[in-house]
């Protein structure tokens, strides 16, 4: 079946330091894929995706980019706030597949002033 | 635009009293429509889903059953709370492989 794996939290950094949450995904077929975030008691918003591979998605100053080759979709921001503390959610959807999308455990981000 | 409301906000009940928690969605027809439930520090679990009206899948059996009465409209509901079913639950719908979700109720079983 299909399955999203995200590196394990919290991750702790400091304002304006340099963000990675790696997710790498298992699919039965071809998958768009998703990154979520959820500031602290607020449901999920879709923050970027991607279609098709080596596609980029680009939202508030993050990016991920389509890696069919190691099957990967990793979350980057240059520098980071302390807005951005919030749990951050990879997922996938095959297309054409069932109606249910897979999500990682999440990853939680707490950034320090 | 579409947006999806919930409510209540939050809610604490009894052990074993029912349980009713509303989801509908505004700008959008026929959608899908997704129960989930976070328990505390955990991810993601996907409890109902429906493509249409009446039609309900269950991933999870447990107490819980879900109801579609109208297009955009889904409930959540159960005969007899347990303490397990504590947690944040979140309501979503689905366009082109994107979900959208709800700002969620916070349900506490005493």
């Amino acid at each position: 079946g299909d399955s999203v794996t995200q590196m394990e939290g919290p991750v702790t950094l400091s304002e304006e330091a340099f963000l990675t949450i790696n997710c790498t995904y298992t699919a039965t077929g071809y998958p768009s894929l998703f990154w979520y975030v959820q500031y602290p008691g607020e449901g999920l918003q879709l923050l970027l995706k991607a279609t098709k591979a080596d596609d980029k998605g680009s939202n508030k100053g993050f990016e991920a980019t389509y890696r069919k080759e190691t099957t990967s979709f990793h979350l980057e921001k240059g520098s980071v706030q302390v807005s951005d503390s919030a749990v951050y959610f990879c997922a996938l959807r095959v297309s054409g597949g069932s109606y249910i999308p897979t999500f990682g455990r999440g990853t939680s981000l707490i950034v320090h002033p | 635009s579409q947006t999806i409301h919930q409510w209540p906000a939050t809610l604490v009940q009894p052990v074993g009293s029912p349980l009713s928690l509303e989801c509908t969605v505004e700008g959008t027809s026929n959608p899908n429509l997704y129960w989930y439930r976070q328990a505390a520090g955990r991810g993601l679990q996907l409890l109902f889903y429906s493509v249409g009206i009446g039609q309900i899948s269950s991933e999870v059996p447990q107490n819980l059953s879900a109801s579609r009465p109208q297009d955009r409209q889904f409930i959540l509901s159960s005969k007899k709370l347990l303490l397990s079913d504590s947690g944040f639950y979140l309501c979503a719908w689905s366009e082109d492989g994107e979900q959208y979700f709800g700002p969620g109720t916070r349900l506490t079983v005493t």
